[in-house]
Order: C-alpha cells, then structure tokens, then sequence
C-alpha cells in the first residue's frame, strides 16, 4: 500500500539537543510538507518542497531546518534555537503541483520536551 | 493570501441528529475545496473534494459539502450522526497555483449517546 510514514510517532527532547523527524512517501509524490500542529491553532506551514534538492520557507520555520535529497524523503529537524517544540508534527505529500489533488498525510509524531 | 474561516470551533449534536460543520473562505480565484478528518493522534485523512464540478459533493462516511460561490462557503453535513464521527475537521483552500493549502482551525465534533 502506498503512503507516508512518520517516525518516530513519539519523540522527547533535551534542552539544547537537535532532533530530527523522519518522513518517507511511496506514493511518488513530487512535493513534500512539513505543518506542525497546536492545539486550536489548526495547521501551520514550516517548511515545503517542490522537486529535490530545492525546499521553501512556510510561516513558522524558524528553529527549523530540512533536507530533500531524495524524491521520497524529506526529514525535519528541530534545532535548539526552537524554544517551543512541543507539539505535533505532521508531514504530507501531493502528486503534482498547480493541480487540483488534495494533500495526503503522514501519522504524525508528538515531540515533547524532557 | 488565501483564508478559511470554521466557526465553531466545537460542535455537539446527539447521535442520530443532523452534523453541520461550518466553512468559509476568500479567494479571489475560483478555489479547490478539501475536507479532511483527523483522530486523536492520527494524521489527517480526506474526506471529500471539490475541485469545480459538481457543486454537491459526496464523501467517505456518509458526509457531503455544497459548494456556494455566492457565499463562499463549503459546509460539511451528514443526515445522521454515529458515535464514530467524533473527530477533528479541518477545511482546507488551494487556488490549484502554486502548492500552498490553506487550513481552517478546525471544528470538534462531539456526538452525544
């Protein structure tokens, strides 16, 4: 079956430690999201990426940083200078841009704060 | 920049009754329209699609959504609440250009026994 996998689905950090969310689609997918989620605040755009190799900036990606080496993953790392990490983070896909295909998305993982 | 209003950000109805959730959005260009459903520590799953076709849509589960340009609206109905329908909603906008969604800050339905 085709899809995105998250991992891990429960992650803890350490103040002043990096940690870094897998996310992986077989669904040959050509763009890739990264939203992180609180509650009432719906979701919000860290960072996305188009094609391999090039990603963009969303609305929230400072303390953030990502990668898209391959087509199928695109991990994302929560730096230290991310003061507030608690929350739940969700990855999606979508087959082609400037079309009308809607989003489809990972599990999820929940980060919290040790 | 595009936006999508739910209001209500919690909704109860009996089980059995009429589900009404409700959403609103700008755009200057005719909009594709998603909305999607999420369990507690789940992702979020689609539930049904407007993408300038028929303006009454029919979804998963029994759920369905009127588009109405004139109002801007795309709200979520099903005749007849389950149990199973406890969930988060979420609508969600794309102008179809570029590859940004747009998301509204959901709706919790509660059913009541």
């Amino acid at each position: 079956d085709g899809g995105i996998t998250q991992s891990p689905k429960y992650l803890f950090r350490k103040e002043g430690q990096n940690v870094t969310l897998s996310c992986e689609q077989n669904l040959n997918h050509d763009a890739m999201y990264w939203y992180r989620q609180d509650p009432g605040q719906g979701l919000r755009l860290i960072y996305y990426s188009q094609i391999v190799n090039d990603f963009q900036k969303g609305d929230i990606a400072e303390g953030y940083s990502v990668s898209r080496e391959k087509k199928e993953s695109f991990p994302l790392t929560v730096t230290s200078a991310q003061k507030n990490p608690t929350a739940f983070y969700l990855c999606a896909s979508l087959g082609r841009v400037n079309s009308n295909q809607p989003q489809h998305f990972g599990d999820g993982t929940r980060l919290s704060i040790l | 920049a595009q936006s999508v209003t739910q209001l209500g950000s919690h909704v109860s109805v009996s089980e059995g009754a009429l589900v009404l959730l409700r959403c609103n959005y700008s755009s200057s260009v005719p909009p594709y329209l998603f909305w999607y459903v999420q369990y507690p520590n789940q992702g979020l799953q689609l539930l049904l699609k407007y993408t300038s076709a028929a303006t009454l849509v029919k979804g998963i589960n029994g759920f369905e959504a009127e588009f109405k340009k004139s109002e801007t609206s795309f709200h979520l109905t099903k005749p007849s609440a389950h149990m199973s329908d406890a969930a988060e909603y979420f609508c969600a906008v794309s102008e179809g250009t570029g590859n940004q969604f747009y998301f509204g800050t959901g709706t919790s339905l509660t059913v009541i026994p």
